[in-house]
């Protein structure tokens, strides 16, 4: 089976500050890790994946995660937050060996602040 | 089209009625996603298609619930004499090749209220 988990039900960051989305997860094999972020109204827009190589995964929008396979994360972060960053933020796995649909932690609200 | 594509957007039913729930995939894409997202949830698995081939059926809640995709582009969801506890979002996904790392891209979803 595999799992997610997202600690923090909201964020809260200034503008211009770094952020940090944490992510945890559990699988049996080898992970493929996505986020994907959800403006209101609309559906869910990939931001980044972690497929295999470096663990240090640049997306859209000046985002980046960081696998870390020894404690199990895969954490989003931005070096300077946008008020237009406050978004519902879904962190998702897939086992490289299991079934191809995505298991979605529970999301993180991010509000950033001006 | 340039993205995928859901209808309705909004479909309010009364309880025992059955709906049906329409997805167009970007053209080309193999793989095809129906996932459920309760109010305040992450989306939860629905089913899979592979081409019109249906490989994954695991996620859906109760024999009430039925999709198809016959020609191996849209794809439909039905569900039957609709309960209170179907009111969700319904979010489907496509990606372009079979592998488990492309990542899908999602409808905007048609959110469902049974009343």
């Amino acid at each position: 089976a595999q799992s997610v988990a997202q600690p923090e039900d909201q964020v809260k960051v200034a503008e211009g500050n770094p952020l940090t989305v944490k992510c945890t997860y559990s699988v049996s094999g080898n992970p493929y890790l996505f986020w994907y972020v959800q403006y209101p109204n609309r559906g869910l827009q990939f931001l980044l994946k972690y497929i295999t190589g470096d663990n240090l995964v640049k997306g859209s929008y000046g985002f980046e995660a960081e696998f870390n396979k020894s404690q199990t994360s895969f954490h989003l972060k931005k070096p300077s937050a946008l008020v237009s960053d406050s978004a519902l933020y879904f962190c998702a796995v897939r086992d490289m060996a299991g079934r191809r649909a995505l298991t979605f932690g529970s999301g993180t609200r991010l509000q950033v602040q001006p | 089209g340039a993205g995928v594509s859901q209808s309705p957007r909004y479909k309010v039913a009364k309880r025992g009625q059955d709906v049906a729930l329409r997805c167009d995939p970007i053209s080309g894409h193999v793989s095809l996603f129906w996932y459920q997202q309760a109010l305040g949830q992450g989306p939860e698995f629905l089913t899979y298609f592979q081409n019109e081939a249906q490989l994954d059926k695991s996620g859906l809640p109760s024999d009430r619930f039925f999709a198809e995709r016959p020609e191996g582009s849209v794809s439909t969801l039905k569900i039957q004499r609709t309960q209170q506890e179907d009111s969700a979002v319904y979010l489907c996904a496509s990606s372009f090749r079979q592998g488990g790392n492309t990542e899908a891209f999602f409808g905007q979803g048609t959110r469902l209220t049974v009343v």
